[in-house]
Parts: structure tokens; sequence; C-alpha cells
């Protein structure tokens, strides 16, 4: 069965620190990972695209890893803001299922505190 | 700005009521989607278009309707015919199919509850 799995599923930082987000996939066969910010009562917001072909992609203090052959991805963030309090949510495409091609995890719930 | 537009941000509803719940779009996305969220779940598909007068059911379509009469806009309708309504509804558009690498805008939601 195609799953996503997320750890953990929530965690706690000081401001100023940095945290990593472990992703887990069953996916197969598999076209992208994306790795997703929502913030409380908003609608998600892409962070991370990476094909199978990447190891890491970058967007500001956000790094992604992506490890294909042990279908695990990770995300980084450094440096941790208030502002950053919010669930991370990985994301797997299937390819040539257009529309139903997204499996979509739980999320890590992340609070950062002063 | 271009984005996508939900409206309205909060609705509530008696049981045995349908409801639509609007979803427009100015970014000229071919693809539109509509999820459901729960607590505790991952989002979770119920329809979606990949054009015009065309839309295909996702893993939750029982009890939902949709129409996609022009580009920008993808209303759902919650039937009485959903079991458990009450949940956040988010709509979102992509330049291409999802299984393609353009990413999912995403609107900031509507959260529908039904007593």
């Amino acid at each position: 069965k195609n799953q996503v799995e997320q750890s953990p599923q929530s965690l706690i930082i000081l401001e100023g620190k940095n945290c990593t987000l472990q992703c887990n996939y069953t996916v197969s066969p598999f076209s992208n990972l994306r790795w997703y910010k929502q913030d409380t009562g908003r609608g998600p917001v892409s962070l991370t695209i990476m094909t199978f072909s990447e190891n890491t992609k970058s967007n500001g203090r956000y790094t992604a890893t992506l490890d294909a052959d042990t279908k695990q991805s990770s995300l980084h963030i450094t440096a941790s803001q208030l502002s950053d309090s919010a669930s991370y949510i990985c994301v797997v495409s299937h390819p040539n299922q257009a529309g139903t091609a997204l499996i979509f995890g739980k999320g890590t719930t992340l609070s950062v505190s002063s | 700005d271009g984005g996508i537009t939900q409206s309205p941000k909060y609705l509530f509803r008696k049981e045995g009521q349908n409801v639509t719940l609007s979803c427009e779009q100015n970014l000229n996305h071919d693809a539109m989607y509509w999820y459901r969220q729960d607590p505790g779940q991952g989002l979770r598909l119920i329809y979606y278009s990949q054009i015009v007068n065309d839309f295909q059911k996702g893993d939750i379509a029982e009890g939902y309707s949709v129409s996609r009469e022009k580009k920008e806009s993808f209303p759902l309708t919650v039937t009485s015919a959903q079991k458990n309504p009450t949940a956040f509804y988010l709509c979102a558009s992509s330049l291409e199919g999802s299984s393609y690498n353009s990413p999912l805008h995403f609107g900031n939601g509507t959260r529908l509850t039904v007593t």
C-alpha cells in the first residue's frame, strides 16, 4: 500500500535551534517528493519539490534531502524562528495518475518557543 | 496579486442542508482540486479537474459534487448525503497535473461545521 509516514508527530524546540523532520514513504513508482508548510487555519505553502534524481534542495533556512534508494526524506530547519511554528507536510507523487497522484503524510507539528 | 480565494472562511449549516463552497483562482492554472483535512489525518482528495467542463472523482467523492464551467472557478457542493461533513476544506490549483513537477497552490480553506 502506498503510504507516507512522518516523524515525529510533534516537536518543541527553542528559538534559534536547528531541527530535522523525517518522512518515510512506500510509494512506488515515484515521481517527486514535496514538503509543505501549513500555518494554523491556513492553506499549505510549498517549500520544496524534488525529483528522484535530486538529493537536496534548499529554500532559505529550509533544506530538504532525499534518498530514493531507502525511500526517506528529511526537512532540516536552521536557526529556527517563532514564525516556523506550523505543521510540515510531506507529499509523494505517483507518475501517470494526474490529479489522484499525491499521497499526503499526516504532518509534523513544530512549536518554536522563545 | 495572483492566488486562490476561498469563501467563506467559516460556514455553519444544519444537518440535511446542502452547502456550496466557493473557490476562485487568477493564476491561469489548468488544474484545480478539492481536499478535505481532518485532525490527525493527511489531506484527502475529493474531486479534481484538469480542464473546463471536465472533472474526476477523487478518493472520497461520495456526498460531494462539483462543476467547472469556467477556468477560474471550481465550486464544491457538500450535499446532505455526506455523512460526516464537518471538516476543513482546501481548494488548490496547479499549472499542470499533479503528477508533474508543478507545485500545488492552496487557498486558505473553509471550515465547515454541520450541526
